[in-house]
């Protein structure tokens, strides 16, 4: 009965590789979140998309890309992967300007 | 850079007392404000949220106050508990934009 899902919780991978995570949400929300959660805990936005939009925070680099097969599931595609990626990543879903409610995270770890 | 901040990284309270979590923002045109929960190794979850047309709103032991004059909003916990112990974040909208998350505060209870 878990309302937004993440896979893999760790994911521990060498500079230069491909990687996804995947997040599926049973709430019926139209959208859709990716965040990047530093060490020092600041969470950034990344992505939202619905079925209608994906609006991309300008700076995300273009190694990062969202793939949505449905409405209730986002992943997250990140290529030539970087020191600088190892981060906390979560995926949220939301109604159109209401709260949204988070996934356990994926903890990424760049080697 | 964003534009929500917090006054104070961290805040230890003393176990059964009152805490409070403030938090600045800079944006006037917003208007839907959270504050989220985050427990160590889980992802941030919502505690309670309050419109800008409201100054006030409550829970079951917290409060939130929303002062738009001068762009601050505090997060009122009554009766701390060990459970309490998390990061809090607070985030503001405006309506039809992504929210923006402020850096956060690590309350810590002392027993």
């Amino acid at each position: 009965d878990t309302a937004v899902s993440q896979t893999p919780k760790y994911l521990v991978t060498q500079m230069g590789n491909d990687k996804s995570i995947k997040c599926e949400q049973n709430l019926g929300h139209d959208t859709m979140y990716w965040y990047k959660q530093d060490s020092k805990k600041f969470l950034k936005i990344m992505f939202s998309y619905n079925n209608k939009e994906l609006i991309i925070n300008e700076t995300v680099p273009n190694r990062f890309s969202p793939k949505s097969p449905d409405k209730a599931h986002l992943n997250l595609h990140i290529n030539s992967l970087e020191l600088g990626d190892s981060a906390v990543y979560f995926c949220a879903s939301s109604r159109p300007g209401e709260t949204q409610y988070f996934g356990p995270g994926t903890r990424l770890l760049v080697l | 850079g964003e534009s929500v901040g917090l006054h104070l990284p961290t805040l230890s309270v003393q176990e059964g007392d009152n805490s409070i979590i403030n938090c600045a923002y800079s944006n006037s045109a917003s208007d839907y404000f959270i504050w989220y929960k985050q427990e160590s190794g889980k992802g941030p979850q919502f505690i309670i949220d309050i419109r800008s047309n409201m100054d006030k709103r409550q829970g079951q032991r917290v409060t939130v106050l929303l002062n738009k004059t001068v762009k601050h909003l505090s997060l009122q916990i009554a009766a701390t508990q060990p459970g309490d112990s998390a990061v809090y974040f607070c985030a503001e909208n405006i309506i039809g934009q992504n929210f923006v998350f402020g850096p956060g505060t690590r309350l810590s209870v002392l027993p």
